[in-house]
């Protein structure tokens, strides 16, 4: 049954630190999307990948925030410094490039 | 998801059919979708319409495009509680990105 796989699903960290989400896309999709949800912004596009390469990363704080692909397996999301602002579920989808797009569960992250 | 437009909330009773209703803007989008978002899940595909068709039926749930005004529709007959959930409406652009909007959440009472 394959599926997009999110760790670590939740996340408690302290304002300052870094945090690394990672993502494992279903074998052989090529594109790959992290996106943030919370109930203020609803969701929005943080980052989009096809074939590996960032294709729009314009939805990210690029300040702090950074987005990739290091092999077709793994994509990971990473925060540097974390900020309370910055809590919310943040989700990984994968999907061909004309096709739909599959979800993971998610990574619940609240920065204090 | 600023550039798909859906209203926030929808309350129903059960039984009864519920519309959500949802704006896009790019009339280039070659595909729209109705995802479906339960408590504590990610997002999982309900359907999906073709922009070159204007109506696709799937048992309880009928989807109407009107690309002129760059409308979708999801209609759900016979709503029932298991259909309470958030629904978002999507759309993949000339560029081939998704971008969502903010999400409906339907509720719907006994």
């Amino acid at each position: 049954d394959a599926r997009v796989t999110q760790t670590p699903r939740h996340k408690v960290t302290e304002m300052g630190q870094e945090v690394t989400m990672r993502c494992q896309p279903i074998l052989g999709h090529n594109t790959v999307f992290w996106y943030r949800q919370t109930m203020m912004q609803g969701l929005e596009l943080l980052a989009y990948f096809r074939n590996r390469a960032p294709l729009d990363d314009s939805g990210m704080p690029k300040d702090r925030f950074s987005a990739e692909m290091p092999d077709a397996t793994l994509a990971t999301l990473k925060i540097q410094p974390s900020e309370p602002r910055d809590s919310a579920v943040y989700f990984c989808a994968s999907g061909l490039e004309l096709g739909t797009l599959f979800f993971g569960s998610g990574t619940q992250l609240s920065v204090l | 998801g600023e550039d798909v437009e859906q209203s926030l909330f929808l309350s129903v009773r059960e039984g009864d059919s519920s519309v959500i209703n949802c704006t896009y803007t790019d009339s280039s989008s070659t595909y729209l979708y109705w995802y479906k978002q339960e408590p504590g899940a990610g997002l999982q595909l309900l359907t999906y319409i073709f922009s070159n068709m204007d109506m696709k039926q799937d048992q309880r749930l009928t989807v109407l495009l009107n690309k002129k005004d760059k409308h979708l529709s999801l209609r759900i007959a016979d709503t029932q509680t298991g259909d309470s959930a958030i629904y978002f409406c999507a759309e993949k652009s000339g560029n081939n990105d998704m971008r969502f909007g903010a999400g409906t959440r339907l509720t719907v009472k006994p």
